[in-house]
C-alpha cells in the first residue's frame, strides 16, 4: 500500500481566523490530490482537486477564495480554510493517487476534524 | 449527475455474514469501491471491483455486481466486532480521480 498523511487530525479555532490543514504522501510522490469534506452522519463531497504546481480545480459551489489550495510539491498538498465560520466545522479528508498506468486506487489520509468556535 | 445510494444502518450478530448493498446510476461508471471508515478516521480502501467483472472475493470479502441493475454488494463472512464501522461504496470513471460516494452504511456488530 501507501501512506498518505494528513495533520493536524484535530484543530479548534476562533471564528474569522484561518486553518491549515497538509496532506502529505510519504512513500510516493502525486501529482494530484484531492480534498473531501464529510458532514456529519453523511458522506464525502469532492470539494477539489489539487493539481502540483498548478491551480487546483474545484468542485461546484465550492468556494475557491475561502478554501484555498496549495500543491508546493509532489509530496504536499495544503488546505487553508480562511475566515472560518461555525459552519465551517467538518470532517476533512485528503486523498491522494499513486501515479502510474493502470493506478486504480487512492489512498485516503486520516482526516481533520475541525471545529470552529 | 452521479447518484450512490446505500441503507443507512445494519446489525447482524457476530459471527453471521453481513450484506451492504449499493445501487449507483452512472452507467459508465468504470471502477467501484468499497470503503471502511472507523470512528474518528479516514477512509480504508477495502477492495474494488471493474465494472466488467462480476464478483471478486477477498479473503471474508465477497463484492458481487450486478451491472445492469448497477447493483453493487459487500459480502463480509464471519463478521466479528472489529467490522464495526461505516462502509461506503464509491465509484469513478476513471479510476481514483474523482471518486463519488454513497452515503455510507453503519455496520453495527452484536456480540
Amino acid at each position: 500500500g501507501a501512506v498518505v498523511s494528513q495533520h493536524p487530525s484535530r484543530v479548534i479555532c476562533k471564528s474569522g481566523t484561518s486553518v491549515k490543514i497538509e496532506c502529505r504522501s510519504l512513500d510516493f510522490q502525486a501529482t494530484t490530490m484531492f480534498w473531501y469534506r464529510q458532514f456529519p452522519k453523511q458522506s464525502l463531497m469532492l470539494m477539489a482537486t489539487s493539481n502540483e504546481g498548478s491551480k487546483a480545480t474545484y468542485e461546484q459551489g465550492v468556494e475557491k477564495d475561502k478554501f484555498l489550495i496549495n500543491h508546493a510539491s509532489l509530496t504536499l498538498s495544503t488546505l487553508t480554510v480562511t475566515s472560518a465560520h461555525p459552519e465551517d466545522s467538518s470532517f476533512y479528508i485528503c486523498s491522494a493517487r499513486k501515479p502510474g498506468q493502470g493506478s486504480t486506487e487512492a489512498f485516503f489520509g486520516q482526516g481533520t476534524r475541525l471545529t470552529v468556535v | 449527475g452521479e447518484d450512490v445510494e446505500q441503507s443507512l444502518f445494519l446489525s447482524v450478530r457476530e459471527g453471521d455474514s453481513s450484506v451492504i448493498n449499493c445501487t449507483y446510476t452512472d452507467s459508465s461508471s468504470t471502477y467501484l469501491y468499497w470503503y471502511k471508515q472507523e470512528p474518528g478516521a479516514g477512509l480504508q480502501l477495502l477492495t474494488y471491483i471493474f465494472s466488467n467483472m462480476d464478483m471478486k472475493q477477498d479473503q471474508r470479502l465477497t463484492v458481487l455486481l450486478n451491472k445492469k441493475d448497477k447493483h453493487l454488494s459487500l459480502r463480509i463472512a464471519d463478521t466479528q466486532t472489529g467490522d464495526s464501522a461505516i462502509y461506503f461504496c464509491a465509484e469513478s470513471q476513471t479510476g481514483a480521480n474523482n471518486l463519488f460516494f454513497g452515503t455510507g452504511t453503519r455496520l453495527t456488530v452484536i456480540p
